[in-house]
C-alpha cells in the first residue's frame, strides 16, 4: 500500500537555525513528489514538484531533495515567517492524479 | 484575483440535513478534486474530475455525490449529514496534458461542522 511518512510531527526552531523535514514514502513506483505549505485556516500552497532521485529544487529559505526512498526540504536561516505545516505528498504510477499525502509537520520558528 | 474559491467558507448544519459545497477555478485546468481534511489534518482525497468526466472516486458514502457542470466549477452535494461529515472540505485544480497530471491548487476551504 502506498504510504507517507514525516518526520519530525513539530518542530521548533530559533530565528536562524537551519534545519530539515523528513518526507519517506513507499510508493508503487513513484511519478512525482510534492511540498506544500499550510498556514492555519487556509489551503494548502504549493512549493515543488520532485520528479526523480537526484533531483533538487530551491524557492528562498526552502530547498528540497529528492532520493529513491525519501525527500528533504532544508529551510536555511529560517524567519517567523516561515512558521507553518509542511506537507509531503507523492504521485503513483498507475493511475490518475491521486495525491497521497503525510500527516505534515508543523513548524514554528521563533525570533 | 481568487484561482481557487470555495462557497461558503464555513457551514454549520444540523444531523440529517442535505448541503452543498460549491467549487470554482479561473486558471484554465481541466481537473479538479475535492478532498476531506479531518480533525488530525490528514488530507485525503475523495472524487477528481477531467474535462467534467469522474476518474477518481475514492472509498466514500454514497451521501456524497460530486458534480461537475463545466471544467471550472466542481460542486459538492451532502445528504443526511453525519457527525462524522464534520471536517475541513478543500477543492483543488491541476492541468493535465498528455497523461502528466502537474501540480494542484488549493482552495482556501469549508469549514463544516454537524451537530
Amino acid at each position: 500500500e502506498d504510504q507517507v511518512t514525516q518526520s519530525p510531527e513539530a518542530l521548533r526552531l530559533q530565528e536562524g537555525e537551519s534545519s530539515s523535514l523528513n518526507c519517506s514514502y513507499t510508493v508503487s513506483g513513484l511519478r512525482g513528489l510534492f511540498w506544500y505549505r499550510q498556514d492555519p485556516g487556509k489551503g494548502p500552497e504549493f512549493l515543488f514538484t520532485l520528479y526523480s532521485a537526484g533531483e533538487e529544487k530551491e524557492k528562498e529559505r526552502l530547498k528540497a531533495t529528492l532520493t529513491k526512498k525519501e525527500s528533504f526540504l532544508h529551510i536555511t536561516a529560517p524567519k517567523p515567517e516561515d512558521s507553518a505545516t509542511y506537507l509531503c505528498a507523492v504521485q503513483a504510477r498507475g493511475g490518475y492524479n491521486k495525491l497521497i499525502f503525510g500527516a505534515g509537520t508543523r513548524l514554528a520558528v521563533h525570533p | 484575483d481568487t484561482a481557487v474559491s470555495q462557497t461558503p467558507k464555513y457551514l454549520v448544519t444540523q444531523m440529517g440535513n442535505d448541503k452543498s459545497i460549491k467549487c470554482e477555478q479561473n486558471l484554465g485546468h481541466d481537473t479538479m478534486y475535492w478532498y476531506k481534511q479531518d480533525s488530525k489534518k490528514f488530507l485525503k482525497i475523495m472524487f477528481s474530475y477531467n474535462n467534467k468526466e469522474l476518474i477518481i472516486n475514492e472509498t466514500v458514502p454514497n451521501r456524497f455525490s460530486p458534480k461537475s457542470p463545466d471544467k471550472a466549477h466542481l460542486n459538492l452535494h451532502i445528504n443526511s449529514l453525519e457527525l462524522g461529515d464534520s471536517a475541513v472540505y478543500f477543492c483543488a485544480s491541476s492541468q493535465a496534458q498528455g497523461g502528466t497530471f502537474y501540480e494542484q491548487y488549493f482552495g482556501p476551504g469549508t469549514r463544516l461542522t454537524v451537530t
